[in-house]
């Protein structure tokens, strides 16, 4: 049940784009986004709840394709305060599961000057 | 802005002691959670809980593991015989509404380290 997150590890110079891709075995019902920086808790970015819907947070946007039982997360013109590791959670198709996040292993993400 | 609290920040234990980890939620949150981070690796579920209930639990959450809401705003995480394998990162999360909506974001709090000898 654990999304599956490619690639591993993300190194930009700052101003670069990244691609971060979360996919999941299971049908899905909605994919949640987080980022934890070091020694922190992770921080909610965003919830996407429908296929194909993109949402936006900063210059951070993400869609979902539930066919493909895929997540993509976009970083445009990544600033340094983007550095961190970035979780997809997927929520499976509603089994009277109370929210629990399975978070997949995260990418890790380093912006460098 | 309101934030999930969690006390200690850091608690160090023998292995086989008992351990009480605490968390204040968000005030009107309705549902409660528990998740550990073991260092390096990735966040993993413990529990959820609602109306004063376990509303799911992991493999993980074992008969070692309690939780309870003592008193309507404090959370707690109990593990009554640590092993060394307990040290972690442990995370405690509230949301307000779970369900189809945009409302079941989670907010972690900061943490507590505990670190069993």
């Amino acid at each position: 049940q654990q999304p599956v997150q490619s690639p591993q590890a993300v190194i930009l110079r700052e101003g670069e784009d990244a691609v971060i891709n979360c996919s999941s075995s299971k049908a899905l019902y909605s994919v949640h986004w987080y980022r934890q920086k070091h020694g922190e808790a992770p921080v909610f970015l965003m919830i996407l709840l429908k296929g194909g819907e993109q949402k936006g947070h900063e210059k951070i946007s993400a869609s979902f394709n539930e066919k493909k039982q895929q997540s993509s997360l976009y970083l445009t013109a990544s600033q340094l305060s983007y550095s961190g590791t970035y979780f997809c959670g997927p929520r499976g198709t509603f089994s009277g599961g109370y929210n629990k996040l399975i978070f997949g292993a995260g990418t890790r993400l380093a912006v460098h000057p | 802005e309101p934030e999930v609290t969690q006390t200690p920040s850091h608690q160090v234990t023998q292995m086989g002691q008992e351990v009480i980890l605490r968390c204040v939620p968000i005030s009107n949150h309705l549902y409660f959670y528990w998740y550990r981070q073991i260092l390096g690796q990735k966040v993993e579920f413990l529990v959820s809980f609602y109306n004063n209930e376990i509303s799911e639990k992991s493999e993980i959450f074992d008969d070692q593991f309690s939780v309870e809401r003592p008193d309507g705003s404090n959370f707690t995480l109990k593990i009554r015989s640590t092993k060394l394998e307990d040290s972690a990162m442990y995370f405690c999360a509230s949301s307000y509404h779970r369900g189809l909506s945009s409302y079941n974001e989670q907010f972690f709090g900061p943490g507590t380290r505990l670190t069993v000898l």
